[in-house]
């Protein structure tokens, strides 16, 4: 079965930017789409189509997809950022998620 | 604005089945798909199946395949997610979420707590 693997962690001060990875075999060929989760609460889609924005997500989130990896940017990161964050992929008929990153803001 | 209201928390004995409601307001319901993913105690996400009510059409994630049905009633929007066989493990949060081809899940439920004890 297909699988898409994040790192479990990514740490990031204020301000700064940062940059969650999502690798599966040939995702780049496949819509990868991101979603944030906080604490008690259901996931929020912020990207879709590899790099759209739905409305009424900021615009320090981008993404890009390419080769194997799929890549969620969160520039300007703050502290209302830190959540979990999940990739996604549609794949034989099935939709997959990411193993998810937990990202800090220091 | 589109709202999905899932069903209230059930406590279950393993062995048993569990139904999930879903019901959808403020959007067309027929003509996206609604899904279920569900998320066990400090886990991650885990998609278990769809069904486009518009065509009333399911599938399911093979993990899940045998003890998943997956329905909709078109007449009050709303979706449902039967799982069998109940155990342990199947001790999660579940969701419902709406979709359309390549647009993401842009709407979810609330969740709905299973807990699986004897």
């Amino acid at each position: 079965s297909y699988e898409l693997t994040q790192p479990p962690s990514v740490s990031v001060s204020p301000g700064q930017t940062a940059s969650i990875t999502c690798s599966g075999d040939t995702l780049g060929d496949k819509f990868a789409c991101w979603y944030q989760q906080k604490p008690g609460q259901s996931p929020v889609l912020v990207i879709y189509q590899d790099n759209k924005r739905p409305s009424g997500i900021p615009e320090r989130f981008s993404g890009s997809n390419s080769g194997n990896t799929a890549t969620l940017t969160i520039s300007g990161t703050q502290a209302m950022d830190e959540a979990d964050y999940y990739c996604q992929a549609w794949d034989s008929s099935t939709y997959v998620f990411g193993t998810g990153t937990k990202v800090t803001v220091l | 604005q589109v709202h999905l209201v899932q069903s209230g928390a059930e406590v279950k004995k393993p062995g048993s089945s569990v139904k999930v409601s879903c019901k959808a307001s403020g959007g067309t319901f027929s003509s996206h798909s609604i899904n279920w993913v569900r998320q066990a105690p400090g886990q991650g996400l885990e998609w278990m199946g769809r069904i486009i009510p518009m065509f009333d059409i399911s599938n399911s994630a093979q993990k899940f395949q045998g003890r998943v049905t997956i329905t909709a009633d078109k007449s009050t929007s709303t979706a449902y997610m039967e799982l069998s066989s109940l155990r342990s493990e199947d001790t999660a949060v579940y969701f419902c979420a709406r979709s359309i081809d390549n647009y993401g899940f842009d709407h979810w439920g609330q969740g709905t707590l299973v807990t699986v004890s004897s």
